[in-house]
């Protein structure tokens, strides 16, 4: 069956500070890969989205940035923190018919 | 490009009354169509969705929801919840065929059972 890892749970980092998110995948090849961000009252947001090794598309300008070296590790990172990136990160893998998602991380910018 | 409205931000109820939450969407080809729940701090889970068939999709814990195509609704009912039913519910799309793949989600709705 398939599974998604994705860590740390938490995380505080200070303003200025670089990130690194990472998210595996098992159990599946050749997934598409997500990264999503969840403020209060703003819903999913769609950071990244990734088809295959080095795809990468960005949804939204911002100072974050991805990577996915391998077919199922997909990394979210930043050079420099911002207050306005505190957040709830979820990692996720879909085909056209379903979605599944890791179990987030809690990232707090302070 | 998909687009998916959840109309209500937050719906308080009553223990045992019934709840409808509500999802609009906006497509120009075919659609699948999906409810996922999110528990406190934890990641999504996929609840039902519709992908071909019967327009009527029920869930194992008393959720259905209904793919109403002339008016692009895909509305989640219960006719009884229970105080474990609170949680975040979020409608979401993906094109099935002639469009992007890519699952677009609702801002949600936060569903508060109370006793």
């Amino acid at each position: 069956s398939q599974t998604i890892h994705q860590w740390p749970a938490t995380l505080v980092q200070p303003v200025g500070s670089p990130l690194s998110l990472e998210c595996t995948v098992e159990g599946t090849s050749n997934p598409n890969l997500y990264w999503y961000r969840q403020a209060a009252g703003r819903g999913l947001q769609l950071l990244f989205y990734s088809v295959g090794i080095g795809q990468i598309s960005s949804e939204v300008p911002q100072n974050l940035s991805a990577s996915r070296p391998q077919d199922r590790q997909f990394i979210l990172s930043s050079k420099k923190l911002l207050l306005s990136d505190s957040g709830f990160y979820l990692c996720a893998w879909s085909g056209y018919t379903e979605a599944f998602f890791g179990q987030g991380t809690r990232l707090t910018v302070v | 490009a998909q687009s998916v409205t959840q109309l209500d931000s937050q719906v308080p109820v009553f223990e045992e009354a019934p709840v409808e939450l509500r999802c609009n969407y906006s497509s120009s080809v075919s659609v699948y169509l999906f409810w996922y729940v999110q528990y406190p701090n934890q990641g999504l889970q996929l609840l039902l969705k519709y992908l071909s068939g019967s327009t009527l999709v029920e869930s194992i814990n008393g959720f259905e929801a209904e793919f109403n195509k002339s008016q692009t609704s895909f509305h989640l009912r219960k006719p009884s919840v229970h105080i474990s039913d609170t949680a975040e519910y979020f409608c979401a799309v993906s094109a099935s065929q002639g469009g992007s793949e890519k699952l677009v989600f609702g801002k949600g709705t936060k569903l508060t059972v109370n006793p």
